[in-house]
């Protein structure tokens, strides 16, 4: 089936870095992927939706200059937290658009960032 | 503004038994809706979907049901394991393939 591949699974980072997350459809092309966001105990948030080629939909109450969104091939798209703070700890999932599966959607395995 | 509840945070249900998740939604436009199963610190799995053109949708031991007047769906794990012990996510979209609105969640424990 399709898969989704996101890297890293965790970070830890310093207030004031920035970091890069990475989302890959392997086996299949995605011209739309989504980014999310769960806090401890939370649902999944959507933060942003990433089109190949064009700019990232960005959810209300999400600020485009923090969350940097690129999805600059089928295959890749990039989440980058820039200037992390503390309450930018919190756990990330990317899904990509997926036409062969039987639901739509396929999930990577998410990533949880720590910022100290 | 939560347009997805699952107004239960947890359930306990023993092993064998039926295992029957709530899911209520606002808003009108959704006509698809999924369930995802999830553990801490992984992406959710899909278990199984249903279109607002039926009522029911089954798959092995789950069943989805979907009643578009009460604007709520649920889902019945059937006989429940404790493998099933996970956080339990419905979704909506407006059409499928639209971004998805997840639920609150509700964190079944299957016992022995």
């Amino acid at each position: 089936g399709a898969v989704v591949s996101q890297h890293p699974s965790w970070v830890i980072c310093k207030s004031g870095t920035s970091v890069k997350i990475e989302c890959r459809s392997l086996d299949f092309q995605a011209t739309t992927m989504f980014w999310y966001r769960q806090f401890p105990k939370q649902s999944l948030m959507l933060m942003a939706t990433s089109n190949e080629g064009s700019k990232a939909t960005y959810e209300q109450g999400v600020e485009k200059d923090k969350f940097l969104i690129n999805h600059a091939s089928l295959t890749l798209s990039t989440l980058t937290v820039t200037s992390a703070h503390p309450e930018d700890s919190s756990f990330y999932i990317c899904s990509a658009r997926d036409g062969r599966s039987p639901n739509g959607y396929t999930f990577g395995s998410g990533t949880r960032l720590t910022v100290v | 503004d939560q347009q997805v509840k699952q107004n239960s945070p947890s359930l306990s249900v023993q092993e064998g038994r039926i295992s029957i998740l709530n899911c209520d939604y606002t808003n009108s436009m959704f006509d698809y809706f999924l369930w995802y199963k999830k553990y801490p610190a992984e992406g959710p799995t899909f278990l199984i979907s249903i279109s607002s053109i039926k009522d029911k949708n089954e798959d092995g031991r789950f069943t989805v049901f979907l009643n578009k007047s009460a604007k709520h769906l649920s889902l019945h794990i059937v006989p429940s394991q404790p493998g099933d012990s996970a956080v339990y996510f419905c979704a909506a979209s407006a059409g499928t393939a639209s971004k998805l609105t997840f639920g609150t969640g509700t964190r079944l424990q299957v016992t022995l």
